[in-house]
């Protein structure tokens, strides 16, 4: 059974340090692992999305990385800000034919404050 | 145009309304989801696409109407819902390769 397991599960940190979140899967076949950003009662927004071959990925202040040999995934936020607070949640693809099938984590929830 | 639309924002609705969820995406990806999100927990697969048909139905009530009119359009029809229907609808598109799904910003819909 495909799964995503994400920790931890709530962070609290100060405005301007920074936080790692971690995000292990057994997915198979793997095709490619997004981290996503949500506010509540909203859609996920892509913030990185990575495929086999890679091992980093930025976007601004997040940096993703990817071991594919372990399974393991990190999302390491600098210099948070009080808008980075939502839940971040890895997702992780296998190709089905014409669509792809998806496997959530439950997510991070990370609180930002001043 | 990397953008997937979804109307209405919010929805409040009685037991016995018909409704319709909308959903458009123009990144010309063949595949569509609807997804029903609970607070504080992950997205749930309801209805899949590909090339304008249906290719998974979760076991989804038939008070869920999905469909596609075309490979731009998804629609979800609402009838005779319950109140634990009340959720974050969300709907994504895909592209085949290693590209992963694009979210809509989601409906919330409530069911009185």
């Amino acid at each position: 059974k495909n799964q995503v397991e994400q920790s931890p599960q709530s962070l609290i940190i100060l405005e301007g340090k920074n936080c790692t979140l971690q995000c292990n899967y057994t997915v198979s076949p793997f095709s490619n692992l997004r981290w996503y950003k949500q506010d509540t009662g909203r859609g996920p927004v892509s913030l990185t999305i990575m495929t086999f071959s890679e091992n980093t990925k930025s976007n601004g202040r997040y940096t993703a990385t990817l071991d594919a040999d372990t399974k393991q995934s990190s999302l390491h936020i600098t210099a948070s800000q009080l808008s980075d607070s939502a839940s971040y949640i890895c997702v992780v693809s296998d190709n089905s034919g014409g669509y792809q099938k998806v496997t959530f984590g439950i997510g991070t929830k990370l609180q930002v404050i001043p | 145009d990397t953008e997937v639309t979804q109307t209405p924002k919010h929805l409040v609705m009685g037991m016995t309304n018909k409704k319709s969820l909308k959903c458009e995406q123009h990144m010309g990806h063949r595949a569509m989801y609807w997804y029903k999100q609970k607070a504080k927990k992950p997205p749930e697969l309801m209805f899949v696409y590909s090339y304008e048909k249906l290719s998974i139905n979760e076991s989804v009530p038939s008070r869920f109407s999905p469909e596609c009119p075309n490979s731009s359009l998804l629609n979800l029809h609402l009838h005779a819902l319950q109140p634990e229907d009340s959720a974050l609808y969300l709907c994504a598109s895909s592209q085949g390769g290693q590209r992963g799904q694009f979210f809509g910003p989601g409906t919330r819909l409530t069911v009185l």
